[in-house]
């Protein structure tokens, strides 16, 4: 199974600043990617599938590219509602998907 | 909108067997896969198995011999039962929802329920 490792561990930002979080897979997985937003006491939350689109319902200030081995998730400026713990999931040996380690985004 | 919602016991013995039921509610079990998934602080998010409406599943090969899921149409519901457990299987268990292999959100966990902290110790 493909290894993915998330960086930077923990992302320290302002409200209105931008946001990368990167995710590298250990082998290709071309775009069998997702990215998963995380609160405190909740389920993670689908924002992004097939590495670059937005699930249903999520704005359009994050976004997702990428293929092959490394990813990004953006969020081009930050609300005080997306300061949380981000996940990315490869599928490409579906159904034994595996997650990343997950980065934690905190408000400086 | 389908919801999904976990029971059972929130605190089990070592080596004793740890079972979950996640109820489906506003949508139909059939032609979708349900997976459990765990969380603990150790080793993250970590996919337990499936089962398909069919009765098919496959596991996490760290934990086969240990896991069994289950599905029963007629309820609505699936099961998870892993059995011989240490303190390492602490952790919040979610049921969660995919369409199967592919592209689209729906090949992607898309429904979760909210999750159950199962707790082992004596």
């Amino acid at each position: 199974d493909s290894v993915l490792t998330q960086s930077p561990a923990t992302l320290s930002l302002s409200p209105g600043e931008r946001a990368t979080l990167s995710c590298r897979a250990s082998q290709n997985i071309n775009n069998y990617l997702a990215w998963y937003q995380q609160k405190p006491g909740q389920a993670p939350r689908l924002l992004i599938y097939d590495a670059s689109n937005r699930a249903p319902g999520i704005p359009a200030r994050v976004s997702g590219r990428g293929f092959g081995t490394h990813f990004t998730l953006t969020i081009s400026s930050l609300e005080p509602e997306d300061f949380a713990v981000y996940y990315c999931l490869q599928r490409s040996n579906w159904p034994h998907g595996t997650f990343g380690q997950g980065t934690r985004l905190e408000l400086k | 909108q389908v919801q999904l919602q976990e029971s059972g016991p929130g605190l089990v013995k070592p080596s004793e067997t740890l079972s979950l039921t996640c109820t489906v509610s506003g949508g139909s079990i059939s032609l979708y896969y349900w997976s459990w998934i765990r969380q603990s602080p150790g080793k993250g998010l970590e996919w337990i198995g499936y089962v398909y409406y069919s009765g098919r599943t496959d596991y996490n090969p760290s934990l086969k011999s240990r896991v069994t899921i289950s599905v029963d149409t007629s309820k609505n519901h699936f099961s998870l039962r892993l059995k011989s457990v240490t303190a390492a299987d602490t952790a919040i268990y979610y049921c969660a929802r995919d369409s199967g292999f592919g592209h689209g959100s729906e090949t992607y966990y898309n429904v979760w329920g909210q999750g159950t902290l199962v707790t082992v110790s004596s």
